[in-house]
């Protein structure tokens, strides 16, 4: 079974709404990392809450992370069409590799 | 800004071929990884490297070999391709722990 995993396949919104996704990890961790991939392209990193935190933004993306029941959540405020992707929780435990999530494809309808 | 780059793009290889995927890096990161992404599976480590000369297996190493001869370069290897080895390949590179650059991916088709 996945180390790190979104709670959901898939979503739709219509824009200008909010939408959150979810993830769960299983181990103990020392970052929790969201990235957001779009069709043809590679993965990049939108946000990196470390394990000390709570909570992280940027723009208009908001993460949470709770250590105790070892889950995470990223919200999108506002959504856009162009937020369409897939959204990966990756976690690290403080060695080499990342583990990633298998993604919840987000789509934001006009 | 941070780069990285993935040649060839888009690869059509026979059964039992010898296929090389490169990428090149211009962040200066010491590690650099190889991924395999396929429908289900999100992303899964093949090969990653800590430095010029030094390779790795990941959690699915079989039937791929890597190399990483200087900073800014490290490859993919199948010696010997199988259908089942087609895939959308990622290669990415970064500190520990920390953020990953991915580059645009390597469609390959194995016939």
């Amino acid at each position: 079974s996945q180390l790190a995993e979104e709670n959901s396949w898939a979503l739709s919104v219509h824009e200008g709404e909010s939408v959150t996704v979810n993830c769960s990890y299983k181990t103990s961790i020392t970052a929790l990392q969201w990235y957001r991939q779009k069709s043809g392209k590679g993965p990049a990193q939108l946000i990196l809450i470390r394990s000390n935190e709570r909570e992280k933004r940027n723009g208009r993306l908001r993460a949470t992370l709770d250590t105790s029941s070892q889950s995470s959540s990223l919200s999108i405020t506002a959504t856009r069409c162009e937020d369409t992707a897939v959204y990966f929780c990756a976690a690290s435990s403080g060695s080499w590799q990342l583990i990633f999530g298998s993604g919840t494809q987000l789509t934001v309808m006009p | 800004e941070a780069a990285v780059t993935q040649s060839p793009r888009n690869k059509v290889a026979v059964t039992g071929g010898k296929v090389t995927l490169s990428c090149n890096q211009t962040n200066n990161h010491n590690n650099m990884y190889w991924y395999r992404q396929d429908t289900g599976h999100g992303l899964r480590l093949i090969h990653y490297s800590y430095g010029a000369g030094s390779t790795e297996k990941g959690d699915i190493p079989d039937g791929y070999k890597a190399s990483r001869p200087s900073q800014e370069n490290f490859s993919l290897i199948l010696e010997l391709a199988t259908p089942s080895q087609t895939s959308v390949y990622f290669c990415a590179s970064g500190d520990w722990g920390d953020t990953q650059y991915f580059g645009p991916g390597t469609r390959l088709l194995v016939l």
